[in-house]
């Protein structure tokens, strides 16, 4: 079974400073994709930042980037310069390379403070 | 933008009845999955839609039924209502055997009373 944990209900951040959302999953899958999404009051889920597990190159965004620790099974996000436009609900993926579902977080909810 | 487009996008139904929800995928996509989003919680799998058959499904109910039409459109049926189904609806499509790529709609919001 996957399982992909948030541990950080909520958080804040100063506009155009940093902030880190941590996400930890747990699988027996060796090939996967893991993704971060956003969820703004729209409700539709987009597309952050997506990182192939094979791959040992952190994956970038403009301004989002992760820290992916294979080993630790860890998959952390960071915001740079962060926007009023970035609050929303954030949510951490995982994908297995022989499965078509995705298993979601519970969501950190991220405010920017101007 | 031919996006995903879900309808309606709320809804009020009351315990045991019967609600349908539908779904019109990206242009170009061939693959439609549903996802149930209850209050607080993230998108839970229900099942993914390909070439008119349902291709995988998740841990819901046999209440929870879908249907794909030629036109690649979707629809979720859900029987006998309960409670416990009030949830936002979340359709996503896709290419076949894609692991990214998916677009998300804006979801239907079902309330059950």
């Amino acid at each position: 079974a996957q399982t992909v944990t948030q541990s950080q209900p909520e958080m804040s951040v100063q506009e155009a400073e940093t902030v880190t959302l941590s996400c930890t999953y747990d699988t027996s899958e060796s090939n996967y994709y893991l993704f971060w999404y956003k969820q703004p009051p729209s409700r539709q889920m987009i597309l952050v930042i997506r990182q192939e597990a094979y791959k040992q190159q952190n994956a970038t965004e403009n301004r989002f980037s992760v820290n992916f620790q294979k080993a630790a099974k860890s998959f952390s996000l960071k915001i740079s310069d962060s926007q009023l436009g970035d609050t929303a609900m954030y949510f951490c993926a995982f994908m297995p390379n022989t499965g078509n579902q995705f298993y979601f977080g519970t969501g950190t909810s991220l405010t920017v403070i101007p | 933008d031919a996006g995903v487009t879900q309808s309606p996008t709320h809804l009020i139904k009351t315990r045991g009845q019967q609600v349908t929800l539908r779904c019109s995928p990206k242009s170009g996509h061939d693959t439609v999955s549903w996802y149930q989003q209850a209050l607080g919680q993230g998108p839970q799998f229900i099942f993914q839609y390909y070439e008119e058959e349902e291709r995988q499904r998740g841990n819901f109910p046999d209440r929870f039924s879908g249907h794909q039409f030629p036109n690649y459109s979707s629809e979720l049926n859900v029987n006998a209502l309960l409670l416990g189904d009030s949830a936002l609806y979340l359709c996503a499509s896709s290419l076949v055997f894609s692991n990214y790529g998916y677009t998300f709609g804006s979801g239907t919001r079902l309330t059950v009373v």
